[in-house]
């Protein structure tokens, strides 16, 4: 299965800024996936990065707040912008190579906003 | 929408003892996956079922499918303090694309 490495691990930032999160993966793969993902809770969707085009959202959550890009089949940023301690998460991006496989999990990104 | 409940939230077993976490959807699934996040980490993919009624084992865990495909259980047996983690299901509904539903998670603690 792919392995994913997701940049930063972690960080602290002030609110007012933004923070763009990384992931590659070591091979192509059909679909990618940004998560959020609270201590103890279970995981929700942000969007699905579309490569080539814009991403896909899930209610609650907007392009202009969470821009996101896939310019490959490898590839996907999320940048968290304007940020605010409610955005204080885990962020996890995933990927799979379709229906018949499982997903695989970057190590997330734990932002904490002060 | 589609929601995945998933019971019970937490349980506390004894090493030794057995555990399942029960999975309900609220609509027909295509598949229905099952992850382990031990505390810290990320979500592992443990396996997929596809068919109705289907039964899958990996050495002390079993996970089954309903004949309706609305729902699932893992079980494991004499349960080891490497067990310890949140076990997550996620479903595939039969129209939603790639998109998984990941249920709440049970949350599993071993006392040694």
């Amino acid at each position: 299965s792919a392995v994913i490495s997701q940049k930063p691990s972690r960080d602290i930032c002030q609110r007012g800024t933004s923070l763009t999160i990384q992931c590659q993966v070591d091979s192509q793969v059909t679909m990618m996936f940004w998560y959020r993902q609270q201590p103890g809770q279970s995981l929700t969707l942000i969007a699905t990065a579309n490569q080539g085009s814009e991403a896909t959202y899930e209610s609650g959550f907007v392009i202009d707040k969470f821009p996101i890009s896939r310019p490959n089949l490898t590839f996907s940023t999320l940048t968290v912008s304007n940020m605010s301690p409610e955005d204080s998460s885990i962020y996890l991006c995933s990927a799979s190579s379709g229906t018949a496989y499982g997903y695989t999990f970057g190590s997330g990104t734990r932002l904490t906003v002060v | 929408g589609q929601q995945v409940m998933q019971i019970p939230q937490y349980q506390h077993v004894q090493e030794g003892e057995d555990f399942t976490t029960y999975c309900n959807s609220s609509t027909t699934l295509s598949n229905i996956q099952w992850y382990k996040q031990r505390p810290g980490g990320h979500p592992v993919f443990l396996i997929q079922l596809v068919k109705s009624g289907e039964v899958k084992k990996q050495k002390r865990l079993t996970f089954q499918f309903g004949e309706a495909k609305k729902n699932s259980s893992l079980h494991i047996t004499a349960t080891q303090t490497t067990d310890v983690g949140t076990y997550f299901c996620a479903g595939l509904p039969n129209n939603a694309g790639n998109m998984l539903t990941f249920g709440g998670g049970t949350r599993l603690m071993v006392k040694p």
